[in-house]
């Protein structure tokens, strides 16, 4: 079966630097995903990791453990905007291109 | 590059009646969509794996009597609710890849689906 886990809700202060973590088991493993969800919108595509190590893009990096089944989304320099929720989610080989979620984490940046 | 759009953004219906809802690929010719459905404070859950000129292929416990997917064409795929109730109700959320993009998923800007 497939198992992502994330914490449900975070709260970090604007300016600051939080990490949204994910660990996974999964029939495989093809790739892992982070994405962005504002309330009522659909995800957009944050970061792809497929290899070990840290993939940095602007104020937000992703790491990734394939033997640990760990992976963290850092979000630095936090901007009002950034309260939104955050998805992880796994590409389990030999299954195309779907894609397994997480539950999310909803992330509340306060002033 | 790589847009999905949906349509209808909202729709709200009766008990009992069916809906369409459409998933275009604008500017590039999808391999896969996919379609899921999200309840509020809940993650998506897929509901189904389409692929142009063949049968959907459903997750379990979706019924696929009731929800019915065409994908006529590469660049558009239709998710049908048939005989909808209120349970039915949630944000409905299609998407789609390309072939070659690193297995990304392009998401459309959902539905939202009002059972009354």
């Amino acid at each position: 079966g497939q198992n992502i886990d994330q914490p449900t809700e975070m709260t970090a202060t604007e300016g600051a630097i939080v990490q949204i973590n994910c660990t996974y088991q999964t029939s495989g493993f093809n790739g892992l995903f982070w994405y962005q969800q504002h309330a009522g919108e659909a995800p957009t595509f944050l970061s792809y990791n497929v290899l070990d190590g840290l993939e940095e893009k602007g104020r937000f990096s992703s790491f990734l453990s394939r033997s640990k089944g760990y992976s963290y989304l850092l979000l630095k320099e936090l901007q009002m905007k950034d309260s939104a929720s955050y998805l992880c989610a796994v590409s389990p080989s030999g299954a195309g291109n779907m894609l397994t979620f997480g539950g999310g984490t909803r992330l509340m940046v306060k002033p | 590059g790589a847009v999905v759009s949906q349509h209808p953004s909202w729709v709200i219906c009766k008990s009992g009646t069916s809906v369409k809802i459409e998933c275009r690929s604008l500017d590039f010719q999808a391999t896969t969509m996919f379609w899921y459905r999200q309840f509020p404070k809940q993650s998506l859950m897929l509901m189904a794996t389409s692929n142009e000129g063949s049968k959907a292929t459903y997750e379990q416990g979706v019924e696929k009597d009731k929800f019915l997917i065409n994908h006529a064409s590469l660049t558009l795929s239709t998710l049908t609710v048939t005989s909808a109730h209120p349970e039915d109700s949630s944000f409905y959320i299609c998407s789609a890849t390309r072939p070659v993009s690193r297995d990304t998923q392009y998401f459309g800007p959902g539905t939202r689906l009002t059972v009354l």
